[in-house]
Order: C-alpha cells, then sequence, then structure tokens
C-alpha cells in the first residue's frame, strides 16, 4: 500500500527554468509533508516542509503547494539550478505517530 | 554541532554472518528513527525508538532484525544472518523532543551482502 506516490521517476530541466516535482497521497490523515533532496552516496537533506492546515509554504527558491482536496502536493524550484540537480523525496508524517511515510522520489537534472 | 552519524558508510558481510549498524544522533535529540532504501525505491521505514524504548517497529521485518537505543551509547540496527536481499542503505534520522517535524538524517550505511 503506497500511500505517497512519485509518478514522475525523473525529470529534465533547463537552468534558469522551473522545475516542478509533483507528490499525491492517500491518506487523509496525514498532518504535514516534508520534501528532501538527496544526492548520491549522501542522506536526504530537509528542503521545506507544509502543514495539512497550509495551501501554500515558500523558501526562497522552494516553495510548496498542498491541495487538499485532490490530496496532492507539488514543489516548484525557480529559478532552477545545475546545483539542484538531485532526488527529491516528498514524505507526509502524523503527530500521532512520529514516523515519515516516504515517495519513491523524482530524480531532477538540470542541464545548462 | 556535529550532524547524525552512521558507521560504518560501507559494509560487507557474507551471507549468514551478522550486521551491526551504528547511530548517534544530534546533540539534544532523543528520537531515533531507521530507514532502509532498497535500489530503485523510497525510504521505507523500520523502527522508531526513544532512549531504551522502541516506540514503534512496524516496519522492521519479523525475523533477523532488531534495534535498540541504550540509555548510552548510539542506537544500533543488528541484521542476523543476513541474506542477498538485505543489501540496501540504510539510513537513520534523528529529531528533538517536543514535535519538530523535521528529521535530520545521517549519511547511511551501504551494507552489502556477498
Amino acid at each position: 500500500d503506497q500511500q505517497v506516490k512519485q509518478n514522475s521517476p525523473s525529470l529534465s530541466v533547463q537552468e534558469g527554468r522551473i522545475s516542478i516535482l509533483n507528490c499525491d497521497y492517500t491518506n487523509s490523515m496525514f498532518d504535514y509533508f516534508l520534501w528532501y533532496k538527496k544526492y548520491p552516496a549522501e542522506g536526504p537533506t530537509f528542503l521545506i516542509s507544509i502543514s495539512s492546515i497550509k495551501d501554500k509554504n515558500e523558501d526562497g527558491r522552494f516553495t510548496v503547494f498542498l491541495n487538499k482536496s485532490a490530496k496532492h502536493l507539488s514543489l516548484h524550484i525557480v529559478p532552477s539550478q545545475p546545483g539542484d540537480s538531485a532526488v527529491y523525496f516528498c514524505a507526509a508524517g502524523a503527530y500521532n505517530t512520529d514516523k515519515l511515510i516516504f515517495g519513491t522520489g523524482t530524480r531532477l537534472q538540470v542541464f545548462p | 554541532n556535529a550532524g547524525v552519524m552512521q558507521n560504518p558508510r560501507h559494509l560487507v558481510r557474507r551471507r549468514g554472518q551478522e550486521a551491526r549498524l551504528r547511530c548517534s544522533p544530534m546533540k539534544g535529540h532523543s528520537h531515533v528513527y531507521w530507514y532502509r532504501q532498497l535500489p530503485e525505491e523510497g525510504l521505507k521505514f523500520m523502527v522508531y525508538l526513544q532512549k531504551e524504548n522502541i516506540i514503534d517497529e512496524s516496519g522492521m521485518p519479523k525475523e533477523r532484525f532488531s534495534a535498540e537505543f541504550p540509555k548510552e551509547g548510539p542506537s544500533i540496527l543488528r541484521i542476523q544472518q543476513v541474506v542477498r536481499g538485505d543489501s540496501a542503505a540504510y539510513f537513520c534520522a534523528s529529531s528533538p523532543p517536543g514535535g519538530s517535524v523535521e528529521a535530520f538524517f545521517g549519511q547511511g550505511t551501504r551494507l552489502t551482502v556477498v
């Protein structure tokens, strides 16, 4: 039972353009969502989070949008930079469990 | 403030041997989580521990796997009688008490069973 899904395994974007990474979930009981970035041979690094009571959170070039009715969230990176090339995981959690449920990841490649 | 420290970074074991993976959480963090990433898959939750207590082990295989987080020292994930299917990257994360939603991850231990 995959509660958090990232249906695009890869995405290729030109430098300077917008990158949009998508994530869908099935459990309406999640309280918060996070995006992590992962380089090869390293652990995931936290990027940005959003509470289920909000629909948008912004931090510099990164913005996360949450559509609760559609059970969908997206991460926008603008402008995209070559250093953004990595695997991006979305994750969801609930306050009563403290564990994160991860999607399978989307590999983003930003080319010059 | 050192981050989450995992060792070893790489571990090779023959089938049937035991693997011990260590995780030292960030200073001040009392919650530890173990995740496993199989090739071409996302991170799968295994177990959530606080000092001397297993809070949630719903993601742990029923046999051969165990975890502990003693009062002193690092958290240990122990895999007995390893099989080829145990080959994966094992990540540890920690968070402080009191409800921070953000978990900080270590660099992982890549276990290879030959």
